[in-house]
């Protein structure tokens, strides 16, 4: 079946360091999603990219479409201690109608030092 | 704000029994799922329901059931709980034609 694969499984940087994960799926998605799960808690939407090639910001994180719409990245510029916790792609098939059915990564655990 | 509450935090039951996972949304969402999350295999998707008493499977339905007699109501059913079941439990909720998906705050269930 369809699967959004990511990577690394895990990462952990001194605080100032960059980060950046990556999302691959096998099919071509209408958009990707990013969750972000604190340590304990639940996942909550971050972004999400739509357009072929897409490049958002918020402050110090990039987030990346790629070109054919199977790729996307996060990057954390200058890492801080809040920045810990999972962070996970999703993303909706085509075709999939109004049901917002989502495939999720597995999620990349980033750990920060002081 | 959205707001997704789950009956349980944290929840024990043994092998065999019937369990009852519990979840409410207060946005008038029409779409509702259910998540169980284990470490290395993120979220994966149980059940759905887009609208009431309509309910399609995700990706592992077997062992599980859903009701939804009401629109802010979304239940999970495990009809003879099994040590496997042992996980988190998510529930979210989302609009149609909006992916952006509300998240509630979990259930760890452990069947022992």
């Amino acid at each position: 079946g369809q699967q959004v694969m990511q990577i690394p499984q895990y990462q952990h940087v001194q605080e100032g360091e960059d980060f950046t994960t990556y999302c691959n799926s096998s099919t071509t998605l209408s958009n990707i999603q990013w969750y972000k799960q604190r340590p304990g808690g639940h996942p909550v939407f971050l972004i999400q990219l739509v357009k072929s090639g897409e490049v958002k910001k918020q402050k110090r994180l990039t987030f990346q479409f790629g070109e054919a719409k199977k790729n996307s990245s996060l990057h954390i510029t200058a890492t801080q201690t809040t920045d810990v916790g999972t962070y996970f792609c999703a993303g909706r098939l085509p075709f999939s109608g109004g049901y917002n059915k989502l495939i999720f990564g597995a999620g990349t655990r980033l750990a920060v030092h002081p | 704000d959205v707001k997704v509450t789950q009956s349980s935090r944290y929840l024990v039951k043994r092998t065999g029994e019937k369990v009852f996972l519990e979840c409410v949304q207060d946005m008038d969402h029409e779409n509702m799922f259910w998540y169980r999350q284990d470490p290395g295999l993120g979220l994966r998707l149980i059940y759905f329901s887009y609208d009431v008493k309509m309910k399609e499977k995700g990706d592992i339905p077997e062992g599980y059931s859903v009701s939804r007699e009401k629109k802010e109501r979304f239940s999970l059913i495990l009809e003879s709980a099994s040590t496997n079941q042992t996980s988190m439990y998510l529930c979210a909720s989302s609009l149609p034609g909006l992916d952006e998906q509300y998240f509630g705050p979990g259930t760890r269930l452990t069947v022992t």
